[in-house]
């Protein structure tokens, strides 16, 4: 029963670089979402989609981008890694749109950028 | 635009005690409101879930309550053990129910 699964755990890239963070779940949620939580943040919402074909903006996306291709995978992309990227990333799905429903959380990418 | 804050931000108790995690809303048209625990280096467990039309939710030794009027939902912890040690964040949909607010968490530490 793996749940929402991400990859990788850990990774340290250089400004500049860029990186997909994945996140897959085997339960047919329709919502998935990216956060990244902070120190005196909190978790705050990046991107989220409400099923396959269909994203759209949270509070911090810029500097990010995603895609819904298939209703299991729902891919962090970060196109040029700044300082300020660095970040504890989470990767949640439910059954249906945002709240209804509890959310399942993955165990987080915790990345640095040099 | 929904806020969420929760009081106290640590909290330090010994084995047994009963204890009560607090966290406010500034946005009371919620349909639900959830409880999370986060262990140091993981990610978040769903502990509780209350819907708009319940008042209370029960799980094991953990009861959260949930007053929309005032804009309050309380974590109630009976019997409190090392194992509890965690942090607790509460979270409240936005307008759109596109998204959880979460607070910033209240971390726990239970000792023996």
């Amino acid at each position: 029963n793996a749940g929402v699964t991400q990859t990788p755990k850990f990774q340290v890239l250089k400004t500049g670089q860029s990186m997909t963070l994945q996140c897959a779940q085997d339960m047919n949620h329709e919502y998935m979402s990216w956060y990244r939580q902070d120190p005196g943040m909190g978790l705050r919402l990046i991107h989220y989609s409400v099923g396959a074909g269909i994203t759209d903006q949270g509070e911090v996306p810029n500097g990010y981008n995603v895609s819904r291709s298939t209703t299991e995978d729902f891919p962090l992309r970060l196109l040029s890694a700044a300082p300020s990227q660095t970040s504890v990333y989470f990767c949640a799905s439910s059954p249906l749109t945002g709240g209804n429903q509890p959310q399942h959380f993955g165990d987080g990418t915790r990345l640095s950028i040099l | 635009k929904q806020e969420v804050t929760q009081i106290p931000a640590a909290l330090s108790v010994p084995e047994g005690e009963n204890l009560v995690l607090n966290c406010s809303f500034t946005d009371s048209a919620i349909y639900n409101l959830q409880w999370f625990r986060q262990d140091p280096g993981k990610g978040l467990t769903s502990l509780l879930l209350i819907q708009s039309s319940q008042r209370e939710q029960t799980s094991g030794r953990l009861n959260a309550s949930l007053d929309k009027s005032s804009g309050r939902s309380t974590l109630y912890i009976a019997a409190s053990q090392p194992g509890d040690s965690a942090t607790y964040l509460c979270a409240a949909p936005n307008q759109a129910g596109t998204a959880l607010i979460f607070g910033k968490g209240t971390t726990l530490s239970v000792s023996s």
